[in-house]
């Protein structure tokens, strides 16, 4: 079955903690990104990717890291989190940009 | 930053009444796609429109793209309890520069 997956979908941890959201597809998409999802404010590009080793800053990359060693992965890394991270991330995949994406299911982050 | 507004951002409806979001730019549009995400879910993709008065439709959904490719909608006929969830349009003003609308907010009322 064609998918995209997040682990974990739902995490709570304090300010500083590293964390990392590991995403996964096995559609063999060269473009993937990370979004975050906030009332009244949509969906919200952090970082993409148009392929292996490449990686670019979306809309609001502050305070997040990422990288493309494989095609199939692609990590968001969260080296400090901090209270103003909390929300609801997604990872989202598909053959080129401005086309069609595949999303997973989410990942809920709180940090307290 | 983006140019794009998404109207309305909630839309109360009764069961078989019609409903229509809207994403109007203020700069011309590469193209746009609609994505609907349900209670709790993940977007899902509906469709994509690329061309000028581009018109397309899904049984009851149907997607225009204005001549200028400055604004689209999505309108659904007789709308039913599971076309509830949220709307977004995702669009593109040039070759790197791609963004969600905030969305419209679907609630139907049986």
């Amino acid at each position: 079955e064609a998918q995209v997956t997040q682990n974990p979908r739902y995490l709570i941890t304090v300010t500083g903690k590293k964390l990392t959201v590991t995403c996964s597809q096995n559609m063999n998409h060269e473009y993937m990104s990370w979004y975050r999802q906030d009332p009244g404010l949509g969906l919200r590009q952090i970082y993409y990717s148009m392929n292996v080793e490449v990686t670019d800053k979306g809309d609001v990359p502050e305070g997040y890291k990422v990288s493309r060693k494989e095609k199939r992965n692609f990590p968001l890394i969260l080296e400090s989190p901090s209270p103003n991270q909390t929300s609801l991330y997604f990872c989202a995949s598909s053959w080129g940009r401005g086309i069609e994406q595949y999303f997973g299911p989410g990942t809920r982050l709180t940090v307290t | 930053g983006q140019q794009v507004m998404q109207i309305p951002q909630y839309q109360h409806v009764q069961e078989g009444e019609d409903f229509t979001t809207y994403c109007n730019s203020s700069t011309t549009l590469s193209n746009i796609q609609w994505y609907k995400q349900r209670p709790g879910g993940h977007p899902v993709f509906l469709i994509q429109l690329v061309k000028s008065g581009e018109v397309k439709k899904q049984k009851r959904l149907t997607f225009q793209f204005g001549e200028a490719k400055k604004n689209s909608s999505l309108h659904i006929t007789a709308t039913q309890t599971t076309d509830v969830g949220t709307y977004f349009c995702e669009y593109q003003t040039g070759a790197n520069n791609l963004f969600f609308g905030t969305g419209t907010r679907l609630t139907v009322i049986p």
